[in-house]
């Protein structure tokens, strides 16, 4: 069974870069089958995918928010992480990591979701 | 606007069958990507529902299928159980956008 953490700060100030965190369990970020990936939901409303991360180093952004975000793996913590900059209230959301399947593009395993709030 | 489009609520009285729709275009659905399923209940992160289409992962009921035509997939839910209230979500790969969801159905159960 793998297990998916976020971590991170619950409060962002507009214009700030918002930073969180996802560690790994029962699973390695090095597997060649899988994606790590991040997806967000504003209170309220739907889904939003933002990336995904290989364990090359690779990446694949939501080509909407491309411009303002990084994610990054780090192999040797078995975690990943998410960094979106110039946030503003839009961003407000509940961010999810999540392992995506290689070959099909499922989201099979998610964390429990990590409320960020842009206010100052 | 999400990329894939979804009627916002259904309604079922229990023990009948439901369908949600998820229309796409030439760019996901209608280029052969496969559609996931995930049903999630306030404050919950989602539950992989159906994959590939047609496929449900283990545990999930046999309740619960999928199906696909053109640009267009389906979510049909039979025997529907008060459980079964709860929002539902497909997802694509699209050529130009990577992962697209749909903009989610709130189902009511009667």
């Amino acid at each position: 069974q793998v297990h998916l953490q976020e971590s991170g700060p619950g409060l962002v100030k507009p214009s700030d870069t918002l930073s969180l965190t996802c560690a790994v369990s029962g699973g390695s970020v090095s597997s060649p089958t899988y994606y790590w990936s991040w997806i967000r939901q504003p209170p309220g409303k739907g889904l939003e995918y933002i990336g995904s991360v290989f364990y090359t180093g690779s990446t694949y952004y939501n080509p909407s928010l491309k411009s303002r975000v990084t994610i990054s793996i780090d192999t040797s913590k078995n975690q990943f992480s998410l960094q979106l900059t110039s946030v503003t209230a839009a961003d407000t959301a509940v961010y999810f990591c999540a392992r995506r399947d290689g070959s099909s593009s499922f989201f099979f395993y998610w964390g429990l979701g990590a409320l960020v709030a842009v206010s100052s | 606007q999400s990329v894939l489009t979804q009627p916002p609520s259904v309604s079922g009285a229990p023990g009948l069958r439901v369908t949600i729709s998820c229309t796409g275009n030439n760019s996901n659905i209608g280029a052969g990507y496969d559609v996931h399923w995930y049903q999630q209940f306030p404050g919950k992160a989602p539950k992989l529902l159906i994959y590939g289409t047609t496929n449900r992962p283990s545990g999930v009921p046999d309740r619960f299928s999928g199906s696909k035509s053109g640009t267009s997939a389906s979510l049909a839910i039979t025997g529907l159980q008060a459980e079964d209230e709860a929002d539902y979500y497909c997802q694509s790969h699209d050529g130009s956008l990577s992962e697209v969801f749909g903009g989610g159905t709130k189902l009511t159960v009667l």
